[in-house]
This record gives structure tokens, C-alpha cells and sequence, in this order.
């Protein structure tokens, strides 16, 4: 079983409607993370939150709000979906390792296109 | 804002030889660099990270490389073979893993 899921892995929507993309993770890791990839642009952070208690905004945190259930849960929405924010989304989970937290692991990702 | 960039968005090798991917930062204050791996259809997978007060890292058949005068990463993999074929993204970070930048991406691409 994967270590990070994320559901849907596919969805098509319409401008407008609110969308929520969830994350869980079963590595028991303190820190999750929320990214959108486009092309030639990399990996761009939006949300992510150290402890169940914190949530920090990342460079695009425009249009977007974000929920940590619970440890191993933490949720992205759209709250009014728009054409440009079709891109594949990307949850992460780090805990310390040795010296750092930089080692993230990544679930497999949802694309999202809004029409 | 300030960004991490690379020099070339493709490279083509040989397999068995060696690789260096490139990249620029411009963020001086970062405390870590990092490479990740990200094979298609798949997310990013950690390669190796840097710190700051460092200047070479080596890992299994991979070294990093960190400039801080011109402000420039690389990554040598030795020996590269045909499952070394993705996009390879160098990434920058504070102290305590705060506000991850990524830059655009390599393609490497590993020719028989």
C-alpha cells in the first residue's frame, strides 16, 4: 500500500465550482505539504503545515485554503475554481531525518483540469 | 521574487557515462539545496541535500556540488544508466524546511 495517497487522481471540473483534493498519509509524519506543477515551471508551493495546529502559506496561496484533519490528513480546496489553476497537485509528508527535514515523499498526484 | 533556475533543460548521455546537471539560486539565505528525481507519471523522489556550509556531498553514485560565490548546484551521476532517465529539479530551503522553491527541471536522458 502507498505510504502517501491522494484522491481523486483525475478530476475535470467547470469554473466556478468549489473543489477539494485530499491527502493521506500512513508514514506517521508531522509535516505535509501541498505543490502544483506545471509545465516548465517546476514545483510550486502553496500551503503546508508543520503540526496538526499550523498552517503556513506558500508562494501561491492565492485561491486556495487548506484543512489538516487530523495527523495524517490534510485537504486542499478551490474554493471557486478557475481555468489557470489546471495543473497536477502534489502532497508531501517529511519528519526529521539525520540533519533535515528536506526529505519529502510525495504521493502520486491528482490532475485537475478546470473548464 | 527570488528563484532557483537551471542552465539547461535537457541533457543527453551516454549510458556509463557520467552526468552533471546544473543549476543557479539566488537566494543566499537559504540553509539547504536539495535534488530530487521525478520519473514520468510518478512524484519527485529525494536524491541529496546540501547544507549550506558545505561545499560536496557524495550519496550512492551521486555528488553534489554547492558554489555559494556564484551561487551555483550541480549534481554528478556516475556511471548512468538507462533507470537514471527523468527530470531531475534542484530545490532550495531554510533551516527548518520552510518554504520549499523548486527550479524548472532537467530532462536527463539516458541514450543505449
Amino acid at each position: 500500500d502507498a505510504d502517501v495517497t491522494q484522491t481523486p487522481r483525475n478530476r475535470i471540473t467547470k469554473t466556478g465550482k468549489r473543489i477539494m483534493l485530499e491527502c493521506s498519509q500512513t508514514k506517521g509524519h508531522d509535516r505535509m505539504y501541498w505543490y502544483r506543477q506545471d509545465p516548465g515551471l517546476g514545483l510550486r508551493l502553496i500551503y503546508y503545515s508543520f503540526d496538526v495546529k499550523d498552517i503556513n502559506k506558500g508562494e501561491i496561496s492565492d485561491g486556495y485554503s487548506v484543512s489538516r484533519q487530523a495527523q495524517a490528513k490534510f485537504s486542499l480546496s478551490l474554493e471557486s475554481a478557475i481555468p489557470n489553476q489546471t495543473a497536477l497537485y502534489f502532497c508531501a509528508t517529511s519528519e526529521l531525518g539525520q540533519t533535515s527535514y528536506n526529505e519529502q515523499f510525495f504521493g502520486p498526484g491528482t490532475r485537475l483540469t478546470v473548464l | 521574487g527570488e528563484s532557483v533556475g537551471l542552465h539547461l533543460p535537457t541533457l543527453s548521455v551516454q549510458e556509463g557515462d557520467n552526468s552533471i546537471i546544473n543549476c543557479a539560486y539566488s537566494n543566499s539565505a537559504s540553509d539547504y539545496f536539495i535534488w530530487y528525481k521525478q520519473e514520468s507519471g510518478k512524484g519527485p523522489q529525494f536524491i541529496i541535500d546540501i547544507r549550506s556550509n558545505m561545499d560536496k556531498r557524495q550519496g550512492q553514485r551521486v555528488t553534489v556540488l554547492l558554489n555559494k560565490t556564484v551561487k551555483h548546484l550541480s549534481l554528478q551521476i556516475a556511471a548512468t544508466q538507462p533507470g537514471d532517465s527523468a527530470v531531475y529539479f534542484c530545490a532550495e530551503t531554510g533551516f527548518y524546511g520552510q518554504n520549499f522553491v523548486f527550479g524548472p527541471g532537467t530532462r536527463l536522458s539516458v541514450l543505449p
